[in-house]
């Protein structure tokens, strides 16, 4: 089963304007992080946003935010005020505690490609 | 700069030939591990080592051989390249894994490409 999915190959934004990218996760450990990672076309993984499950506010990270909804175990990320330099390909990712028999590694997501429009 | 290095940084084989991905981590993390990653599909674990000393199957480990050196050193062998390990690696590092609040820091990439 698939434990972390990203429904949108593909999205486009305009510049300036706000983005949400989705993400769901499955997992019946209490105990989880999920992260979202950028790739720019240069093809290095930057580390954006974490959230513990435990956490009771949204992360937020400058112009990155993390809409958690534990019920609906959902971690969308919202990027506000979109720069040309966002263009990218996100990635989702949990990462479950070994204290509830995972191995605890990290798992991700197919990834959403955003395009900045000018 | 502290982080993870990976050698190459491209690689082109051909079938049958072997090769070592070489990854070196200096920031005293306990974990490593190699995704690999191809279009569509995301990023793949393919082997991880939780601390010196271990070393364990990922999710597509057909193929490939690791082996945990020492605490910085993890590396990632083919043993007959196939065109179907053409792909990009990525090297890792984390904190152990006993809580679920570290993330992962990457190494930049190997393109290879198996003709």
């Amino acid at each position: 089963a698939q434990k972390i999915t990203q429904t949108q190959p593909g999205m486009f934004v305009q510049e300036k304007e706000a983005v949400t990218l989705d993400c769901t996760y499955d997992t019946s450990d209490p105990s989880y992080g999920l992260f979202w990672y950028k790739q720019p076309s240069s093809g290095e993984m930057i580390f954006l946003i974490y959230q513990g499950s435990y956490d009771q506010q949204n992360a937020t990270e400058g112009r990155y935010s993390l809409n958690f909804q534990k019920a609906r175990k959902s971690a969308n990320l919202v990027i506000s005020a979109s720069q040309l330099g966002d263009s990218a390909m996100y990635f989702c990712a949990m990462r479950e505690s070994v204290y509830g028999g995972s191995q605890g590694n990290l798992i991700f997501g197919k990834g959403t490609k955003l395009s900045v429009k000018p | 700069n502290a982080g993870v290095t990976q050698t190459p940084k491209f690689q082109v084989l051909k079938t049958g030939q072997s090769m070592t991905l070489q990854c070196a981590q200096d920031m005293n993390h306990n974990s490593m591990y190699w995704y690999r990653q191809d279009p569509g599909m995301g990023l793949r674990l393919i082997y991880y080592s939780a601390s010196e000393g271990t070393t364990d199957k990922g999710e597509v480990p057909n193929g490939y051989n690791v082996s945990r050196l020492n605490k910085r050193e993890f590396s990632l062998r083919l043993e007959s390249a196939a065109p179907s390990q053409t792909s990009v690696y990525f090297c890792a590092s984390s904190e152990s894994p006993g809580t679920a609040n570290y993330g992962y820091t990457f190494g930049s990439g190997t393109r290879l490409t198996v003709v």
